[in-house]
């Protein structure tokens, strides 16, 4: 039973690109979760999502930031014109329900020049 | 919003010894404590987890202790062993109606030294 998957692991974009992170969720799970942790800090939640819905994004900065689990696929965090600010490392997280324990992914570690 | 406090930030303990590491909450209508563990360049993992029901729970060398009244909970290591060195995050949930978002404390960067 494959666990949670991220992909790409190390992402580098240079200022004012576009960054994009996927993630599947284990066999069986259709919530997801996405955190960021920045470096020396506990992870923050960002964003709660079932197929085709938002949740919860209270985590989600306002803007440049967008997050969407397609009926089809995994889901996708998008972070539009990046900044050095959004260099950290972003983890998913699924469950099978909302109150089960969250699996976490390896993380997409993303650089900014 | 949950605020979740750790300590200590980092820990040395000799192989065998007993590593403890301390988390205090300070909302309380929530039902779920979980700890993760994570290895350099690795996504956290569940280690152990504790609902408040109870006062104690342990899964071979790792027991949790929950202390309602002081709102705190700790993580104990028995034996630890090297390979045991890893950064150790407690969470608890946001709040009411708010279980799925994990507040994670800072962290605790245990090494244990062979």
């Amino acid at each position: 039973n494959a666990g949670v998957m991220q992909n790409p692991r190390h992402l580098v974009r240079r200022r004012g690109q576009e960054a994009r992170l996927r993630c599947s969720p284990m066999k069986g799970h259709s919530h997801v979760y996405w955190y960021r942790q920045l470096p020396e800090e506990g992870l923050k939640f960002m964003v709660y999502l079932q197929k085709e819905n938002i949740i919860d994004e209270s985590g989600m900065p306002k803007e440049r930031f967008s997050a969407e689990f397609p009926k089809e696929g995994p889901s996708i965090l998008r972070i539009q014109q990046v900044v050095r600010g959004d260099s950290a490392a972003y983890f998913c997280a699924s469950s099978a329900t909302r109150t089960d324990t969250q699996y976490f992914g390896p993380g997409t570690r993303l650089t900014v020049l | 919003q949950q605020q979740v406090k750790q300590s200590p930030q980092s820990l040395i303990v000799q192989k065998g010894g007993i590593s403890i590491i301390n988390c205090a909450y300070e909302n309380t209508a929530f039902d779920y404590f979980p700890w993760y563990q994570q290895f350099p360049g690795k996504g956290p993992a569940l280690l152990i987890a504790i609902r408040p029901d109870v006062s104690e729970k342990k899964e071979g060398r790792f027991t949790i202790s929950f202390n309602k009244s002081a709102k705190q909970f700790s993580l104990h290591i028995m034996d630890s062993q090297p390979g045991d060195s890893a950064t150790y995050f407690c969470a608890a949930p946001a709040g009411p109606g708010s279980n799925y978002k994990l507040t994670f404390g800072k962290g605790t960067l245990l090494t244990v030294n062979p």
